[in-house]
């Protein structure tokens, strides 16, 4: 089956810690994007990458990290200096940014708490 | 920029009842309009887009969405509501390549849809 698979489903960050989200696409999209969602907020774009080796800051960026090394794999690195790190992270991608292709398909997501 | 809000962060409806789920957007530039459903503990799955042509977007599970450009409006709406349309619903708009935004999607708040025997 074709889709979009993130893990862990939970994860907990003791304090000073990083921490890495795993995203991993098999639909062979181009563009992949990382997303925060806090109650109430909707969801927040961290970062994004439309090609391999190639990734721009969203408009959360601070205090997170990425890499995209492969193109099935966009992973996720909350820093230590993320001070409010808690909150359901969504993980997306879609072919490419051109015209009506661009349709972002989604993950299950990871739900980081802080100990 | 763009924006989105979503007017209704909660509605309570019956079971069997109309509803309609507000979404209104503001840009500059012409826009795709996204409809997400997302259920407890889960992502988010595609409703209902409009990219171009026809105002009347049907999409999934029954659900429908107009598209007015003249009130920057894209309002989803379902005649006859389930137990299972119970989920929370977001608006989100992108725009077109030409504007070299890396096709990102600018979400709304999200509307909590209770669906209530």
């Amino acid at each position: 089956d074709g889709g979009i698979t993130q893990s862990p489903k939970y994860l907990f960050r003791k304090e000073g810690q990083n921490v890495t989200l795993s995203c991993e696409q098999n639909l062979n999209h181009d563009a992949m994007y990382w997303y925060r969602q806090d109650p109430g907020q909707g969801l927040r774009l961290i970062y994004y990458s439309q090609i391999v080796n190639d990734f721009q800051k969203g408009d959360i960026a601070e205090g997170y990290s990425v890499s995209r090394e492969k193109k099935e794999s966009f992973p996720l690195t909350v820093t230590s200096a993320q001070k409010n790190p808690t909150a359901f992270y969504l993980c997306a991608s879609s072919f490419n940014q051109q015209g009506p292709k661009n349709i972002q398909y989604f993950g299950a997501g990871t739900r980081l708490s802080v100990l | 920029a763009q924006s989105v809000t979503q007017l209704d962060s909660q509605v309570p409806v019956f079971e069997e009842a109309p509803v309609e789920l507000r979404c209104n957007y503001s840009s500059s530039v012409s826009v795709y309009l996204f409809w997400y459903v997302q259920y407890p503990n889960q992502g988010l799955q595609l409703l209902l887009k409009y990219l171009s042509g026809s105002t009347l977007v049907k999409g999934i599970n029954g659900f429908e969405a107009e598209f007015n450009k003249s009130q920057t409006s894209f309002h989803l709406r379902k005649p006859s509501v389930h137990i299972s349309d119970t989920a929370e619903y977001f608006c989100a708009v992108s725009v077109p390549p030409a504007y070299n935004q890396g096709g990102k999607l600018i979400f709304g708040q999200g509307t909590e849809l209770s669906v209530k025997p």
